[in-house]
């Protein structure tokens, strides 16, 4: 099974832009990237989705390169509201790829 | 539309109770799956279902029974709870598509003593 990879933790402060990268190491062929955010007491909510280059919509863009070994995050301007874990999935199945995701703290 | 409804949102079971979580969504999604998300862990995945009538285990399913009469519903049930089982469960759903996005619910927040 394909297993993405996160770090764990990071803070920001509010207004500056927030990158965060996952690994994809054993990414398959017809697999795409999907992101989600979860707040506190809630389910996860899809962020973005994307198979290669670069995808934009109204909340982040998310940049894959050519091999697909990575995808990266971006969350321009941040705001208070943005503090949530972030996960990355890069499996066909979906499912059976969410790691412990990454925290993001955004800081006054 | 309600999307995905868990219910309930709280229960505490003694050890050896059993009960039933439920998931009802109206988005007319086919798959259906049930992650249980401990502290630190992320989310692990129990059962999940590609439609009315077919089930198949996740990563943890021991301890864990589903089925799935209709298209709208994916219960789990939990036939004899333990401690371990303490956990906030959450039903997710995907349109039609291994790769169409997972639309969760917003748990339910199991305590078994």
């Amino acid at each position: 099974l394909a297993k993405t990879t996160q770090p764990i933790s990071m803070d920001s402060y509010e207004g500056q832009e927030v990158n965060i990268t996952c690994s994809h190491n054993n990414i398959a062929t017809n697999d795409y990237i999907t992101w989600y955010q979860q707040f506190p007491s809630q389910g996860p909510r899809f962020i973005i989705q994307g198979y290669k280059t670069k995808v934009t919509n109204e909340v982040a863009s998310l940049f894959i390169p050519a091999d697909r070994k990575s995808s990266t995050l971006s969350l321009p301007r941040v705001s208070l509201s943005d503090t949530a874990v972030y996960y990355c999935l890069g499996d066909g199945s979906n499912r059976l790829a969410f790691g412990k995701g990454n925290q993001v703290v955004v800081i006054p | 539309n309600a999307g995905v409804t868990q219910t309930p949102k709280f229960q505490v079971l003694k050890t050896g109770q059993s009960m039933t979580l439920q998931c009802a969504q109206d988005m007319n999604h086919e798959y259906m799956s049930w992650y249980r998300q401990d502290p630190g862990m992320g989310l692990r995945l129990i059962h999940y279902s590609v439609g009315a009538g077919i089930t198949d285990q996740g990563e943890v399913p021991n301890g864990y029974n589903v089925s799935r009469s209709t298209t709208e519903d994916f219960p789990l049930r939990l036939l004899s709870a333990a401690p371990s089982q303490t956990s906030v469960y959450f039903c997710a759903t995907q349109r039609d598509r291994e790769d169409s996005p997972l639309h969760f619910g917003n748990g339910t927040r199991l305590t078994v003593t």
